[in-house]
């Protein structure tokens, strides 16, 4: 069974700082690993993913994120912290061996509260 | 404008009703998703269907159910069998090949 993992309820951030929100993971294969953002009363907006290849994804926003297989960690940075980055943060995972296309094997974390004080 | 688009936004459902949320989308996707979200439980899925004319259970389809007669659409009954069915629901699509699911703004379900 493939797991994730989202240690924080909720993380406070000075604006201009740089920040960090945890992801680790568990699957029994290669993962493929995503980031989404979901601001008050909307849907989920995909920021990245990692299939494969480097281990510093780029995506949307100025955010990026860091595929560590030893430690099975995907955490999310971004240098410098907007208020406008405060919302709430979900980790992803599916396993490389799930048969089949699609995303009916996504599996969620819990999410993180990201809060940028100004 | 290319994306999902749910409706209601709000809607509210009396004891022993049932109700059905729209999902149509004009991105070409294969394959539909219907996920479930309630407050520090992440997103649980529901159903999904990755062609026309067939679909899947997810982690908690009871008291739920599904068609998809079109490509484009997938609408989700919530059936009187739900006994706890407020929450924020939320519809996603994908390429039955490609793994990046995209998510539309979501319908509030309140159980009056």
């Amino acid at each position: 069974a493939q797991s994730v993992a989202q240690p924080e309820d909720q993380v406070n951030v000075a604006e201009g700082n740089p920040l960090t929100v945890k992801c680790t993971y568990s699957v029994s294969g290669n993962p493929y690993l995503f980031w989404y953002v979901q601001y008050p009363n909307r849907g989920l907006q995909f920021l990245l993913k990692y299939i494969t290849g480097d281990n510093l994804v780029k995506g949307s926003y100025g955010f990026e994120a860091e595929f560590n297989k030893s430690q099975t960690s995907f955490h999310l940075k971004k240098p410098s912290a907007l208020v406008s980055d405060s919302a709430l943060y979900f980790c992803a995972v599916r396993d490389l061996r799930h048969s089949g296309g699609g995303a009916d094997g996504l599996t969620f974390g819990k999410g993180t509260h990201l809060i940028i004080q100004p | 404008d290319g994306g999902i688009t749910q409706s209601p936004k709000y809607l509210f459902r009396k004891e022993g009703q049932n109700v059905t949320l729209s999902c149509e989308q004009n991105l070409n996707h294969d394959a539909m998703y219907w996920y479930r979200q309630d407050p520090g439980q992440g997103l649980r899925l529901i159903y999904y269907s990755q062609i026309v004319n067939d679909f899947q259970k997810g982690d908690i389809a009871e008291g739920y159910s599904v068609s998809r007669e079109k490509k484009e659409s997938f609408p989700l009954t919530v059936t009187s069998a739900q006994k706890n069915p407020t929450a924020f629901y939320l519809c996603a699509s994908s390429f039955s090949s490609g793994n990046t699911i995209y998510f539309g703004e979501g319908s509030w379900l309140t159980v009056v």
